[in-house]
């Protein structure tokens, strides 16, 4: 079965920083790519961003280019997301998913539960 | 604003047969698949349909969609309470290099 259990949020400070992590199971982690997703409080789905199974291929939404870091660690099956500068509009539930293939535009097939960020003073 | 619209709300009865649509352009929906998934409160989002029309195991029958050119639609029929729920429609954008979401349709069962 798969599960992906998302950890790290938490409440920081404009400016501040934060680690988001995404433990996987459940299936051959290397071989597929996953991505991050947000949902801000009362609005949509947004991307923010995806890798591929070898970690060789990033991708970024506009909206947070040069402040998140996305990345894996394959012996661990785990997934993170490195968030710098942290504003208001980053404030949201961090999702972590998973692509069927090692192409980061394949089918996102499963889901986590998320874990909420607030950033605030 | 989101990239790929959706209706805000929709709403029927059980037994109704129910769509939401997504309209998008030439650079997602008409270039890539389109993508169906569910969001229940506190629940991790779950796919509805995947490549346009394709439902994962599990996901009844009642769930089924379409797309033609830049514009998709996701059919319930046979509606039930528990289908109460936000849908986000999703596909690849190749200008973007990145996933677009519509802006999400919560649905109500009466």
């Amino acid at each position: 079965e798969v599960q992906l259990l998302e950890s790290g949020g938490g409440l920081e400070q404009p400016g501040g920083s934060l680690r988001l992590s995404c433990a996987a199971s459940g299936f051959t982690f290397s071989s597929y790519a996953m991505s991050w997703a947000r949902q801000a409080p009362g609005k949509g789905l947004e991307w923010v961003s995806s890798l591929s199974g070898s970690g060789d291929n990033t991708y970024y939404a506009d909206s947070v280019k040069g402040r998140f870091t996305i990345s894996r660690d394959n012996s661990r099956n785990t997934l993170s997301l490195q968030m710098n500068s942290l504003g208001a509009e980053d404030t949201a539930v961090y999702y972590c998913a998973k692509s069927s293939y090692d192409y980061v535009w394949g089918t996102i097939d499963y889901w986590g539960q998320g874990t909420l960020v607030t950033v605030s003073s | 604003q989101s990239v790929l619209t959706q209706p805000p709300s929709a709403s029927g009865t059980p037994g109704q047969r129910v769509t939401i649509s997504c309209s998008g352009s030439s650079s997602n929906i008409g270039s890539n698949y389109l993508y169906w998934c569910q969001l229940l409160p506190g629940t991790a989002p779950k796919l509805l349909i995947y490549r346009n029309n394709q439902r994962p195991s599990g996901v009844p029958g009642r769930f089924s969609g379409s797309k033609s050119g830049t514009s998709a639609s996701l059919a319930i029929s046979g509606l039930r309470s528990e289908d109460e729920a936000d849908y986000y429609c999703a596909a690849w954008d190749d200008s973007l290099s990145g996933w677009v979401f519509g802006g999400g349709t919560k649905l109500t069962v009466l």
